[in-house]
């Protein structure tokens, strides 16, 4: 595997279940993030995690809880979501540096909230 | 607050057809400013970082340029598959770790035959 990947890509939960998406970079980051992206909406930065601290967090609803357990896995558990929350959640990872610092997108997971 | 706002929000060219896509942004001190490509239910996909303003970069058939209040993305005799939603992104100089990007909602580009 190579750059940044996300399972499943595509995920159709009703409101009381619990899922958990998942994340992994293959890159040798030290920092990854969780992105919503909504239809006719700019990418709306959910999380961020730098050396497995969570640093960020843009005010997200609890219903979405994130994990980091090492520089290389991000989750985003899900529980309780309502259909608003249907987008596409991407992940991304970047190694941060005193000069600016790419961002790497997975390819996503298409979530749908019944 | 960083602002990113991308034009025209749709744009169709046919093959051979040059053009260019606009990011304007407002930022508490530029640290750098990012092009990337999405395809329809994909990531998107890194293109360029510019730095500072007289900045150009170029890519195959793309060339991003920068001022200290937009960035250009010129497609010059672009191709079908150039097809795709072009982001543009803003980074602002910070403290702390970890990044922080403010996007634009796109343009989203038709090549035709």
């Amino acid at each position: 595997e190579t750059g940044v990947t996300q399972t499943p890509r595509h995920l159709v939960m009703g409101m009381t279940n619990k899922k958990s998406l998942k994340c992994e970079q293959h890159l040798g980051h030290n920092a990854m993030y969780w992105y919503k992206q909504s239809a006719k909406k700019p990418l709306e930065l959910m999380f961020v995690y730098s050396l497995e601290e969570r640093v960020e967090n843009n005010s997200v609803p609890s219903r979405f809880s994130p994990e980091c357990p090492n520089s290389s896995h991000l989750f985003l558990h899900l529980h309780t979501l309502q259909p608003e929350d249907s987008a596409l959640y991407l992940c991304a990872s970047s190694q941060e540096s005193t000069d600016s610092d790419t961002q790497y997108f997975g390819p996503g997971t298409r979530l749908t909230v019944l | 607050e960083d602002q990113v706002t991308q034009s025209p929000e749709a744009l169709r060219l046919q093959e051979g057809e040059s053009s260019s896509l606009n990011c304007s942004y407002t930022v508490s001190g530029l640290r750098g400013l990012f092009w990337y490509r999405q395809d329809p239910g994909k990531g998107p996909e890194f293109l360029f970082t510019l730095y500072s303003a007289g900045e150009e970069k170029e890519k195959e058939r793309l060339k991003a340029t920068l001022t200290k209040k937009e960035s250009f993305l010129h497609i010059t005799a672009p191709k079908p598959e150039d097809s795709a939603t072009y982001l543009c992104a803003v980074q602002a100089r910070q403290t702390g770790t970890a990044s922080k990007l403010t996007f634009g909602t796109g343009t989203r580009l038709q090549v035709t035959l």
